[in-house]
């Protein structure tokens, strides 16, 4: 597989449920990233991590609890979400490090995992 | 303030026209902008990135930046119905983040 891989593509759960979101990249990058795309919103980062280390925590809620074993995998593991929490969930990744030219913060964007919290 | 902001759109040409998205940003310091187009139900994918002040074209795209305005711009020359899509501007917050503006969406009319 190539590019940034994210599954499931749709999950269904309610408010008491645990469970966890999955990214894998096959790109080579070092950075990898958790945005939140919610209908009529911009993109809200997050979390970040440069290196499997985290550089970015957004103000995220607690019931959203993000691993990165290491640079090529990001979890983002669900617990006692809300119903406000249904979004799309977008993990991309990026090569870091090569200043403010040319190619740094360039997103390569997963497909999403569509979240609905009944 | 908001980092960055778009004109909201919706945006609707008829094929053929020059369809014009503009993006403001508020930090001076940012150096590169990007522009990322999402189709309906897909994720976004980087189609221009630009860091001079003036134009860069690629292909029907033309990305231009003013810096001393805090504004960039995209236009889309000749469009086609498979450019209609959600336009995402953006601009670096930091170290390795990126902050996105609410999208323009773009509907070309066959």
């Amino acid at each position: 597989e190539t590019g940034v891989t994210q599954t499931p593509r749709h999950l269904v759960m309610g408010m008491t449920n645990k469970k966890s979101l999955k990214c894998e990249q096959h790109l080579g990058h070092n950075a990898m990233y958790w945005y939140k795309q919610s209908a009529k919103k911009p993109l809200e980062l997050m979390f970040v991590y440069n290196f499997k280390e985290q550089t970015e925590n957004n103000s995220v809620p607690s019931r959203f609890s993000p691993e990165c074993p290491n640079s090529s995998h990001l979890f983002l593991h669900l617990h006692t979400l809300q119903p406000e929490d249904s979004a799309l969930y977008l993990c991309a990744s990026s090569l870091t490090g090569q200043g403010t030219k040319g190619g740094a913060n360039v997103l390569t964007f997963g497909a999403g995992s569509r979240l609905t919290v009944l | 303030q908001k980092e960055v902001e778009q004109n909201s759109g919706p945006l609707s040409v008829p094929e053929g026209a020059i369809a014009s998205l503009n993006c403001t940003y508020s930090d001076r310091g940012s150096q590169s902008f990007f522009w990322y187009r999402q189709y309906s139900g897909k994720s976004p994918e980087l189609i221009m990135f630009i860091y001079s002040n003036g134009d860069k074209e690629d292909g029907r795209f033309t990305a231009q930046l003013n810096k001393a305005s805090q504004y960039v711009s995209l236009l889309i020359r000749d469009s086609q119905p498979s450019d209609s899509a959600t336009y995402l501007c953006a601009a670096p917050a930091g170290d390795y983040k990126l902050s996105f503006g609410a999208g323009t969406t773009v509907t070309v009319r066959a």
